[in-house]
């Protein structure tokens, strides 16, 4: 148990669907963080919330859409997907103090939603 | 271009061995950079944290070292376990001012075998 459960831990989705990876966080964190794992690839930073405030996109595709409810929850909703979409998605959080540059902060990550489009 | 490249990309060592994995790294200015351990089918746990002013950190069998000079980290394992089986990532930040990005290594994954 890391302190920041994934759910689902694998998916299948058609190209046509709509669905949702959930992240929560037992840590008290502020800051929450979406990264992508492909085979072979580097970890690519996705999406940063910091006080449930969106402070990062990195050109993700507009079929991901992030959703920060409060900063112990983090959603990320998927439709109309590819099948290059497939991969792992890590979702992560650390605390963020002032003064203190966000991504320089020690993240925690979950377990990871192994995501399959076909 | 900011870039961090891991090497080997794949290591075989036997139990009880020591091995080390080497980071190189472009990314200037620098803030600081972490080893992480992943195993397979789960999350990244980070390992070691370094800033530009340390050039060696340990956790347990764990070491690292920095060299911000040549710009070259390295992890050193010390009496492999069957545990230590997992993929090993060098993650490099950016500071603040110079727009905090972090850039990601490929990964060097490590087999241990009895």
């Amino acid at each position: 148990e890391t302190g920041v459960t994934q759910t689902p831990r694998h998916l299948v989705m058609g190209m046509t669907n709509k669905k949702s990876l959930k992240c929560e966080q037992h840590l008290g964190h502020n800051a929450m963080y979406w990264y992508k794992q492909s085979a072979k690839k580097p970890l690519e930073l996705m999406f940063v919330y910091n006080f449930k405030e969106q402070t990062e996109n990195n050109s993700v595709p507009s079929r991901f859409s992030p959703e920060c409810p409060n900063s112990s929850h983090l959603f990320l909703h998927l439709h109309t997907l590819q099948p290059e979409d497939s991969a792992l998605y890590l979702c992560a959080s650390s605390q963020a103090n002032r003064g203190t540059a966000i991504l320089n902060t020690e993240a925690f990550f979950g377990q990871g939603t192994r995501l399959t489009v076909v | 271009k900011n870039q961090v490249e891991q090497s080997p990309q794949s290591l075989i060592i036997l139990e009880g061995k020591n091995c080390t994995l080497q980071c190189n790294y472009t990314v200037s200015p620098f803030s600081n950079l972490r080893w992480y351990k992943q195993d397979t089918g789960r999350g990244p746990v980070s390992l070691t944290i370094m800033t530009f002013s340390e050039n060696t950190k340990s956790n347990g069998r764990y070491t690292a070292t920095l060299d911000a000079d040549t710009k070259q980290s390295s992890l050193h394992i010390t009496a492999s376990q069957l545990s230590d089986s997992a993929s090993y990532i060098c993650v490099v930040s950016a500071p603040k001012a110079a727009g905090n990005k972090l850039t990601f290594g490929g990964g060097t994954r490590v087999l241990v075998k009895p």
